[in-house]
């Protein structure tokens, strides 16, 4: 079965650029989540879906980081505008159910490299 | 509210040599417990989890861990490292089956980095 697959796997731009990032849940999973990993604050929740409906935006950092989720099997993570301090490693991970239980984890996709310079 | 805390962000060993990783713990409620490793330019991958009842946990590629409630940890061990086994190790906590509050959240700790050196 496929994977959590993510798209661009690196994207690099300049400041001040709209940058859009790609995720493909695992076909079934309800649950959609948006995570940030940086060397400073190592792995952040940025935004939690369940059923497409956004439950947790509390970890978006501010209001130019929006994310969506139109269907099961695609959401977008955007920034606008970009800044440098937005570089990081930016993962999507999907699971069958909210609760990440030892029979239902959350299964992570390859992550998207950002650069802003 | 939950944290986890990784003893020691650098752990190095010789191929052959036993694996320790350290994580503490701390939950408000019997927790979930997870171990992932990520390869380098890769994503998470779940190592083993722990499931209520079974204190020690064996997870894919040799991995296992002991979950002490006693100590609040759940360490990360393998008798003999293998070359194959350099990745950065993060240990993660969830709230288990209880509702209410932000029971989906998994929380990780800041990860520790494997090396083996031949």
């Amino acid at each position: 079965d496929a994977g959590v697959i993510q798209s661009p796997r690196h994207e690099v731009t300049e400041m001040g650029q709209e940058v859009t990032l790609r995720c493909k849940p695992i076909s079934g999973h309800n649950s959609l989540f948006w995570y940030r990993q940086t060397m400073m604050r190592g792995l952040e929740l940025l935004i939690y879906f369940n059923n497409n409906v956004p439950i947790d935006d509390s970890g978006m950092p501010e209001d130019r980081f929006s994310a969506k989720m139109p269907n099961a099997s695609f959401s977008t993570l955007k920034i606008q505008p970009s800044e440098p301090r937005d570089s990081a490693v930016y993962f999507c991970a999907s699971s069958l159910n909210p609760l990440p239980t030892p029979n239902q984890p959350q299964h992570f996709g390859d992550g998207t490299r950002l650069s802003i310079l | 509210a939950q944290s986890v805390t990784q003893l020691g962000s650098h752990v190095s060993v010789s191929e052959g040599a036993l694996v320790l990783l350290r994580c503490n713990y701390s939950s408000s409620v019997p927790p979930y417990l997870f171990w992932y490793v990520q390869y380098p330019n890769q994503g998470l991958q779940l190592l083993l989890k722990y499931t209520t009842g079974a204190t020690l946990v064996k997870g894919i590629n040799g991995f296992e861990a002991e979950f002490k409630k006693s100590e609040t940890s759940f360490h990360l061990t393998k008798p003999s490292a293998h070359m194959s086994d350099a990745a950065e190790y993060f240990c993660a906590v969830s709230r288990g089956g209880y509702s209410g509050g932000s029971n989906y959240k998994l929380t990780f700790g800041k990860g520790t980095l494997l090396t083996v050196n031949p």
